[in-house]
């Protein structure tokens, strides 16, 4: 079974622009959550997505949006870009939204934004 | 609100030799499951063990192990027999049951040298 893609896996982005990241599921995966890991710090929830609606969102703010698509793949979006917006952008998967052992995130590569 | 702490920015082992990363947490929910990943320098979030909140047993994955002291609210990861392929940044997360987000709540991370 293929594991979670993401793409780009780098990006040059300047202050003001809009970007897209992509994200294919690992194969029987409904869930799609994206997490931002800014350099050297723990990764930070930005929202989940689930049967293709937004059902869950961390601390950020709107300017940061996503889609799931009925394949469940996910793109995050973001807009107005800021200087901060410089991380890593973490893809996971997982089999459902509940809390068990069994529905582990399976994280993809991530995709590093660099905004100049 | 979630907390994971991880206090040792750093640590340094010798091959061959068991090493414990530490990893205390803070919530009010009665159910909650805590995850440890390890990230090596490729990005990739790697999952390691899961321990819920209830399971009576400390969980076990071949080298790795969670001393789970649920009354200190520590989840500490020893891992045996330190190889050199386990040099990378090891995370503590916790995911709780309550709410309508399913997302992880993720430490600072510990960076682990393994020496030869």
């Amino acid at each position: 079974e293929t594991g979670v893609t993401q793409s780009p896996t780098h990006l040059i982005k300047t202050r003001g622009q809009q970007v897209t990241l992509r994200c294919s599921s690992q194969s029987g995966h409904n869930t799609v959550s994206w997490y931002q890991q800014a350099l050297g710090q723990g990764p930070q929830f930005i929202f989940q997505y689930y049967r293709e609606e937004e059902n869950g969102r961390g601390n950020f703010p709107p300017r940061f949006s996503g889609l799931q698509f009925p394949n469940y793949s996910s793109e995050l979006n973001v807009n107005a870009l800021e200087l901060d917006d410089s991380a890593l952008y973490l893809c996971a998967s997982s089999p459902g939204t509940t809390l068990s052992g069994a529905n582990v995130l399976t994280f993809g590569a991530g995709s590093r934004l660099t905004v100049l | 609100a979630q907390k994971i702490t991880q206090t040792q920015p750093g640590m340094f082992v010798q091959e061959k030799e068991a090493v414990t990363l530490d990893c205390t947490y803070d919530t009010s929910d009665p159910s909650y499951g805590l995850f440890w990943y390890k990230q090596p320098s490729s990005g990739e979030m790697i999952f390691l063990i899961y321990q819920g909140s209830y399971d009576q047993q400390n969980a076990t994955e071949g080298r790795y192990s969670l001393n789970f002291q649920k009354a200190r609210k520590s989840a500490n990861l020893v891992i045996s027999a330190s190889q050199l392929g386990d040099s990378a940044m090891y995370f503590c997360a916790m995911r709780v049951s309550s709410g309508s987000a399913r997302q992880l709540t993720f430490g600072s991370g510990t960076q682990l040298t393994v020496l030869p």
